[in-house]
């Protein structure tokens, strides 16, 4: 079964709006990272938690990590147009340098 | 320099064509990886090389050979592929296990 699987699959708002979005994990992990890809793209990192952390902020980004439901969500507050985006959680499964990603959510912002 | 490079952006190959991709960085990471994705999927890990040796292989089947000639490049060596490989193939790297992976853009390969 796969690591990492988020939910909503897509999302579509209006620029201003707070976009969640969630990622559940079935095996333990050391850490678990936010990812974004604009369409046929690389992946870029946006952050990352560790399973001791319970919330993490970055600018208009914020993550929270509950290891008892195993689940994460990442929200962007007021966003933006070039937020438009795949969002994908990535997890460790507690092996050195390999990490599964999640399905991903496609966030589309209105402008 | 923080970025992982990779050549060429496109790729357009017959299947018995053989050709190759590359990645580099000059990050002084000792793990690269090379994985595939295909449209609206997660990318999927093909390989991992750390300090310059193959350390896990996904069981990608032997028409896809990676190889490490040294601490900052990475291939992937294509032959015999099939339409089903046509994706976009993504390299990554990472300083320490555990840490954020730094991505290239990818190729976009397509298999006829």
């Amino acid at each position: 079964s796969q690591q990492g699987e988020e939910d909503p699959q897509a999302l579509s708002i209006q620029e201003g709006e707070n976009a969640t979005m969630n990622c559940s994990y079935k095996t333990s992990i050391n850490n678990l990272q936010w990812y974004r890809q604009n369409s046929g793209r690389g992946l870029v990192h946006l952050i990352l938690i560790r399973s001791n952390e319970r919330e993490k902020h970055s600018g208009r980004l914020r993550v929270t990590l509950d290891t008892s439901k195993k689940s994460s969500s990442l929200l962007i507050t007021a966003s933006r147009a070039a937020d438009t985006a795949s969002y994908f959680c990535a997890t460790d499964g507690g092996s050195n340098y390999k990490l599964t990603f999640g399905k991903g959510t496609l966030l589309t912002v209105n402008p | 320099d923080t970025e992982v490079t990779q050549t060429p952006k496109h790729l357009v190959m017959g299947m018995t064509n053989k050709k190759s991709l590359k990645c580099e960085q000059h990050m002084g990471h000792r793990a690269m990886y090379w994985y595939k994705q295909k449209a609206k999927k997660p990318p999927e890990l093909m390989f991992v090389y750390s300090y310059e040796k193959l350390s896990i292989n996904e069981s990608v089947p032997s028409r896809f050979s990676p190889e490490c000639p040294n601490s900052s490049l990475l291939n992937l060596h294509l032959h015999a592929l099939q339409p089903e490989d046509s994706a976009l193939y993504l390299c990554a790297s990472t300083g320490l296990a555990f840490n954020e992976q730094f991505f290239g853009p990818g190729t976009r390969l397509t298999v006829l």
